[in-house]
């Protein structure tokens, strides 16, 4: 348990759904991170929320819209997906954007396939 | 460009040592980490190495060469537990962790 609490585990959606996956830190952190985690590709950072402000837009197309409503939780809006957008999505969160350390504290993630 | 290298499997027998590098090219540098990723699990924070030399924490160390832009991951004593993929990230100029492929570590007995 890493204080982490991201849901759904696991989702299956057709090209032309509309879905959210969420997310939840319990550690009292003010950042929070989307993650991409596909086979055999490092983990790609989507976006980054400081004290509940977007400071970080990976070039993510505008198919993925994130959401963070206050500093303890996240969501990630889906529509219009590709089959290629399947992969793992890893919630993260840290005390601040650039602390000393920086450790990130991450969810078990929520595996998504697009049909 | 930024990169991050590592191998991307590894095979050892249990109670063996083995050693997990990682070389990185990035813009700047402020600390290099190491995760631990079971199948399925969330990545788990192992180390933090910020000015070279060796952290020790248990059955587990890591190494920095900043000159060399150079890090292992020692695991000594293996344990079936520990098959597991091993993440190498940096933090370079723009505070980002860039990651590695990671390395697929299986232990056997």
């Amino acid at each position: 348990e890493t204080g982490v609490t991201q849901t759904p585990r696991h989702l299956v959606m057709g090209m032309t759904n509309k879905k959210s996956l969420k997310c939840e830190q319990h550690l009292g952190h003010n950042a929070m991170y989307w993650y991409k985690q596909s086979a055999k590709k490092p983990l790609e950072l989507m976006f980054v929320y400081s004290l509940e402000e977007r400071v970080e837009n990976n070039s993510v197309p505008s198919r993925f819209s994130p959401e963070c409503p206050n500093s303890s939780h996240l969501f990630l809006h889906l529509h219009t997906l590709q089959p290629e957008d399947s992969a793992l999505y890893l919630c993260a969160s840290s005390q601040d954007r650039s602390g000393a350390g920086g450790e990130l504290f991450f969810g078990e993630g929520s595996r998504l396939t697009v049909l | 460009g930024q990169n991050i290298d590592q191998p991307t499997e590894m095979t050892a027998t249990e109670g063996a040592i083995v050693q997990i590098n990682c070389t990185y090219q990035t813009s700047g540098f402020n600390g290099l980490f190491w995760y631990q990723q079971h199948a399925g699990e969330a990545p788990t924070f192992l180390s933090y190495n910020v000015l070279d030399g060796l952290e020790e924490k248990g059955r587990f160390s890591s190494f920095l060469s900043r000159s060399k832009g150079y890090s292992y991951l020692l695991l000594k004593e293996l344990q079936m537990k520990d098959s597991a993929s091993y993440l190498c990230a940096v933090r370079g100029n723009t505070d980002k962790l860039i990651f590695g492929t990671g390395t697929r570590l299986q232990v056997f007995p």
